[in-house]
């Protein structure tokens, strides 16, 4: 167990719906990162957030933002859905602003039928 | 850009040494990273190398060559729970510190 909770664990939802996934950091961790991984795939970069700024950018589409809280929990939403959105989406959390070593939430598999 | 290269897939007998490769392109190179993912699991973190040369963590290494844009992972002593996933990933500091994570090498232990 890495310490990083994220709900919910599964979400089925239909094309064009929005979604909200959210993510609790690890006790003390104040960057959040948000990675979306499709199957039998990598891991894609979507965006990190340090202590409430967002911090880097990767391959977030447009209809994708995430935020982080004063608590540092983060949620990231997902609107106009498509069926290529189905994916797993996992957050991982780290101590520092630019750290190598990230720990991982067991992510949300999100099926959009 | 920024692209990685690994294996797709190896296979190795128990208690065997295996070597993963990993190759890398990347501008803002800052360290190379390794993790481990069982099905329906999340990354776990192994290693990470700034510098050139050999890290050491149990069964595991990892090595790095900086000027090849070239790493490793070796894990010896094989075992059955070391049936699993691995990727290789690059801490870029291109518009901000990314972890780019390459696709990834299953790796297939078996008796």
């Amino acid at each position: 167990d890495s310490g990083v909770t994220q709900t919910p664990k599964h979400l089925i939802t239909a094309t064009g719906q929005r979604v909200t996934l959210r993510c609790s950091p690890r006790s003390g961790d104040l960057s959040v990162y948000w990675y979306q991984q499709s199957l039998d795939q990598g891991l894609q970069f979507l965006i990190q957030y340090y202590n409430g700024e967002e911090r880097a950018k990767g391959n977030i589409l447009e209809r994708f933002s995430a935020q982080q809280f004063p608590d540092l929990h983060s949620e990231l939403n997902l609107s106009s859905l498509e069926l290529g959105d189905s994916a797993l989406y996992f957050c991982a959390s780290s101590e520092r602003r630019d750290s190598y070593e990230q720990y991982f939430g067991p992510g949300t598999r999100l099926t959009v039928t | 850009g920024q692209s990685l290269e690994q294996p797709s897939e190896v296979t190795a007998v128990e208690g065997a040494i295996v070597q993963i490769n990993c190759t890398y392109q990347t501008s803002g190179f800052y360290g190379l990273s390794w993790y481990q993912q069982h099905d329906g699991g999340a990354p776990t973190f192994l290693s990470y190398n700034a510098l050139d040369g050999l890290e050491e963590t149990g069964r595991f290494s990892s090595f790095l060559s900086r000027s090849d844009s070239y790493g490793y992972l070796l894990l010896q002593e094989l075992q059955m729970k070391d049936s699993a996933s691995y990727f290789c990933a690059v801490r870029d500091q291109t518009g901000g510190f990314k972890t780019i994570f390459g696709a990834g090498t299953r790796l297939f232990v078996k008796a």
